[in-house]
């Protein structure tokens, strides 16, 4: 009964390049969030995808971040150009179809920006 | 903005009873109690949910009040793994939008 799996848990990149961050569900759930974690700060939402939709988007930056849940594989939230600002933990949840709305997160990809 | 307000922080004696309260004065009718913990760099753990009645599992028990302003998660008996920033979240029944985190109450259980 695994839960909520992220790859990679911590991630490096320089100024400029892309950092893809993977999210696979619980079993039987179709429905992911992502959340942004700051140092030092709480839980920011920013994106609800359910298979190959992407729901809401309203706590994404509008440049740079691009998410997708496609109807084959993980969840991807990509950012390309990373910058300093976008070193975060990025945490993904996911939910049932049925209407169960509990969400249940995975451990968290740790987004280091040198 | 979280509809909720959470004590900054508190202490808890080991394997005594951790009482967390959480004042949600503007609910709704349909909203839900949410809590969740997250114990530090982890991921945000679920723990309770409850609409109006007292809710009870292997974690936690949940206290609502009868005019739902406010609500109290109990740990029964803290250990020291249970030292975590829990958060108290309204949200409306059924729903499948985002969470909404404030600060939550930072519980330390000390030996």
């Amino acid at each position: 009964n695994a839960g909520v799996m992220q790859n990679p848990r911590h991630l490096v990149r320089r100024r400029g390049q892309e950092a893809r961050l993977r999210c696979s569900p619980m079993k039987g759930h179709s429905h992911v969030y992502w959340y942004r974690q700051l140092p030092e700060e709480g839980l920011k939402f920013m994106v609800y995808l359910q298979k190959e939709n992407i729901i809401d988007e309203s706590g994404m930056p509008k440049e740079r971040f691009s998410a997708e849940f496609p109807k084959e594989g993980p969840s991807i939230l990509r950012i390309q150009q990373v910058v300093r600002g976008d070193s975060a933990a990025y945490f993904c949840a996911s939910s049932e179809l049925s209407g169960e709305e509990t969400q249940y997160f995975g451990p968290g990809t740790r987004l280091l920006v040198l | 903005d979280a509809k909720t307000t959470q004590p900054p922080s508190m202490d808890c004696a080991e394997g005594r009873a951790a009482n967390l309260p959480c004042n949600h004065s503007t609910i709704s009718g349909n909203e839900y109690v949410y809590w969740y913990r997250q114990i530090h760099s982890q991921g945000p753990q679920y723990i309770i949910h409850g609409l109006k009645n007292n809710e009870t599992n292997e974690m936690a028990s949940l206290i609502i009040t009868e005019d739902r302003k406010s609500s109290t998660l109990i740990l029964p008996h803290a250990t020291l793994r249970d030292t975590a920033v829990y958060y108290c979240i309204v949200r409306p029944g059924g729903s499948q939008g985002n969470l909404i985190f404030g600060k939550g109450t930072k519980l330390s259980v000390k030996p």
